[in-house]
């Protein structure tokens, strides 16, 4: 039962470079989120998808762009890195109902620095 | 914004007494407060929850307790031992962003043998 998988596990781009961290889940999860981790601050909301076709922004969004490219797959992408984007970055799935939240299972995380 | 406050941001205790952490939250709307375990190189675990309708939770040697009053909740380890070693985190429900999960900083613990 591999639950929720990130790629890749670590990766290092220079300033201005772009790529996309992919994350997948088998539990049949209608919610996925991208959260980003840094010292001393927890893990901050980037963006997140109800369901399949919608996404919305979380508490920091800016300079990240998601797609929910299926059920299973919830891609998140940095166009320009920029250093303040380097951090552990995991991505989570749940399964909501009802408005209500509900336990969030994570992936192991994508470790980036942006040099 | 909302947040979630957790304090202390590191706890080092003997194996075998135990540990308090401590989280208070900002948003009364907020109905939902799990704790998550972080081992070293490895995503955050959720290890216990509870919901606004209940004042307490236990699950064998860890238990969670939950004033709405107050707006804080507690996470209790009895009887530490080694392998609880790790980062927790609790996080809260925040209305403001749809119920979606608002973390606190995290605490480190340390259980010394």
């Amino acid at each position: 039962n591999a639950g929720v998988t990130q790629t890749p596990k670590f990766q290092v781009l220079k300033t201005g470079q772009s790529m996309t961290l992919q994350c997948a889940q088998d539990m049949n999860h209608n919610s996925m989120y991208w959260y980003r981790q840094d010292p001393g601050m927890g893990l901050r909301l980037i963006y997140y998808s109800a369901s399949e076709g919608t996404t919305d922004k979380g508490e920091v969004p800016n300079g990240y762009n998601v797609s929910r490219l299926n059920k299973r797959e919830f891609s998140l992408r940095l166009e320009s890195a920029a250093p303040s984007q380097t951090s552990v970055y995991f991505c989570a799935s749940s399964e909501e109902g009802g408005g209500l939240p509900n336990i969030q299972y994570f992936g192991a995380g994508t470790r980036l620095s942006v040099l | 914004g909302e947040n979630v406050e957790q304090h202390p941001s590191t706890l080092s205790v003997q194996e075998g007494d135990s540990a308090v952490i401590k989280c208070t939250y900002s948003d009364s709307a907020s109905n939902y407060f799990p704790w998550y375990k972080q081992e070293l190189g490895k995503g955050p675990q959720l290890i216990i929850d509870i919901r606004s309708n209940v004042g307490e939770k236990k699950d064998q040697r860890i238990a969670v307790t939950l004033n709405k009053t107050a707006k804080h909740f507690s996470l209790h380890i009895t009887e530490t031992q080694p392998e609880d070693s790790a980062v927790y985190f609790c996080a809260a429900s925040i209305e403001e962003y749809g119920n979606k999960l608002v973390f606190g900083a995290g605490t480190i613990l340390r259980v010394k043998s």
